[in-house]
């Protein structure tokens, strides 16, 4: 079974500031996932990526499939970014996703 | 398109009573998945179902049954409620190739068992 670990568990930062969140996993993967949960809200899926880099906006994701571990990172970080940010990983024929505990996010004003 | 939509939104039961939830899905995705959320463990799978006619256990299928009624419906039963069921449970559908299966995940519905 693959674990997933991330870190931190708690980040508060102040508005604009540059935010990193880091995921480590301990298996071959097919793909890693990160995925956004406002609070109260649902869950939406920011990216699924399988090497190197994808950008959407002020997001960035990228994987280093030789050490095991993912970055997401925020640019120009602002308060509506303020969510629980989720790393998952996926086998290769497999249907079924493994979820790290959740990175929570304050982004204050 | 409505995506992934999941009812009932909230939920107060009492211990030994039953309920289904129901999920729906309108983007022709064959696999299909029920969590539950609970405050610091993530999101656990219950059950899951890779196509329209299966259904397997997941990490946590005790006290939980399923149905995949057809390729756009997964429901989840519960039939005798249990106060350790208390949760949020989210479905979700995927569809694209077995490891690369993007997930698309419904509002969620908010269950107290009493």
């Amino acid at each position: 079974k693959n674990e997933v670990e991330q870190s931190p568990q708690n980040l508060t930062a102040q508005e604009g500031e540059f935010i990193t969140i880091n995921c480590s996993y301990s298996v071959g993967i097919s793909a890693l996932h990160w995925l956004q949960q406002h609070p109260g809200g649902g869950i939406v899926s920011l990216f699924m990526l399988s090497s190197g880099k994808k950008k959407h906006g002020r997001l960035i994701a990228t994987i280093n499939i030789q050490e095991k571990h993912s970055s997401l990172h925020i640019t120009a970080s602002h308060p509506r970014d303020s969510a629980v940010y989720i790393c998952a990983v996926s086998n290769f024929g497999n249907e079924k996703l493994t979820f790290g505990t959740g990175t929570r996010l304050t982004i204050i004003p | 398109n409505a995506g992934v939509t999941q009812t009932p939104k909230f939920q107060v039961l009492k211990t030994g009573q039953s309920m289904t939830l129901q999920c729906a899905q309108d983007m022709n995705h064959n696999s299909m998945y029920w969590y539950r959320q609970d405050p610091g463990m993530g999101l656990r799978l219950i059950y899951y179902s890779a196509s329209e006619g299966t259904t397997d256990k997941g990490e946590v299928p005790n006290g939980y049954n399923v149905s995949r009624l057809n390729k756009r419906e997964f429901s989840l039963r519960l039939e005798s409620a249990a106060p350790s069921q208390t949760s949020v449970y989210f479905c979700a559908s995927g569809g694209r190739s077995p490891g690369y299966n993007e997930q698309f995940f419904g509002p969620g519905t908010r269950l107290t068992v009493l």
